[in-house]
């Protein structure tokens, strides 16, 4: 069946450091693959969005990778905020499943100031 | 420009009534879908719309209904609420590239 992972542990980072997070999926072949950012209490708000043919997008610190070979993608902060401390979900839509998003479960990022 | 507004924000229902949460975007998207939020769950797609008078189910569609007779709305019908539907709800619009625009949700408690 169709899976995405996210670790579900933590993250705990020192301010300034760059953070790392992972996404790997199984039994899928996405269209596109998008990162948002989750406050509690709130709604997912979008950060990025990296199409299967891209290898890498970058909008300010943000950074993203998609390796289709890996099935995975790496979402990247430089230089690291406390503001940045938030739930981060990436979501994957298919070729064959436009509009339709599947979202991982999400990783909690905390940075320490 | 509101954009994706859920009502209510909080609901508590007993097993077996019925509800609907509302969902409205002025955003003139045609997409939109409910998901549902359980903690270590992540989101789960209950239901979508590619356009008015146009649903499919999701991973999760069993004890939901919806309809989409405007581009504006797209409430989710609880038929007979049950304990397992007790959850975080989200609505989302989705622009014609693919960046979906969330609600604040709705907090359903049911016992």
């Amino acid at each position: 069946s169709q899976k995405i992972e996210q670790n579900s542990e933590a993250l705990n980072i020192q301010e300034g450091k760059t953070a790392t997070l992972t996404c790997n999926y199984t039994n899928y072949s996405p269209a596109y693959l998008q990162w948002y950012r989750q406050d509690p209490g709130r709604g997912p708000v979008f950060l990025l969005l990296i199409r299967e043919n891209e290898k890498e997008k970058r909008k300010e610190r943000l950074k993203v990778t998609f390796d289709t070979t890996l099935k995975q993608s790496l979402f990247h902060i430089t230089a690291s905020q406390p503001a940045d401390s938030a739930t981060y979900l990436c979501a994957l839509e298919g070729v064959d499943s436009s509009y339709k998003l599947i979202f991982g479960s999400g990783t909690r990022l905390l940075v320490r100031p | 420009n509101a954009g994706v507004t859920q009502t209510p924000k909080f609901q508590v229902l007993k097993t077996g009534q019925s509800m609907t949460l509302q969902c409205a975007q002025d955003m003139n998207h045609e997409y939109m879908s409910w998901y549902r939020q359980d903690p270590g769950m992540g989101l789960r797609l209950i239901h979508y719309s590619v356009g008015a008078g146009i649903t499919d189910q999701g991973e999760v569609p069993n004890g939901y209904n919806v309809s989409r007779s405007t581009t504006e709305d797209f409430p989710l019908r609880l038929l007979s609420a049950a304990p397992s539907q007790t959850s975080v709800y989200f609505c989302a619009s989705i622009t014609g590239a693919s960046e979906a625009f969330f609600g604040q949700g709705t907090r359903l408690t049911v016992v």
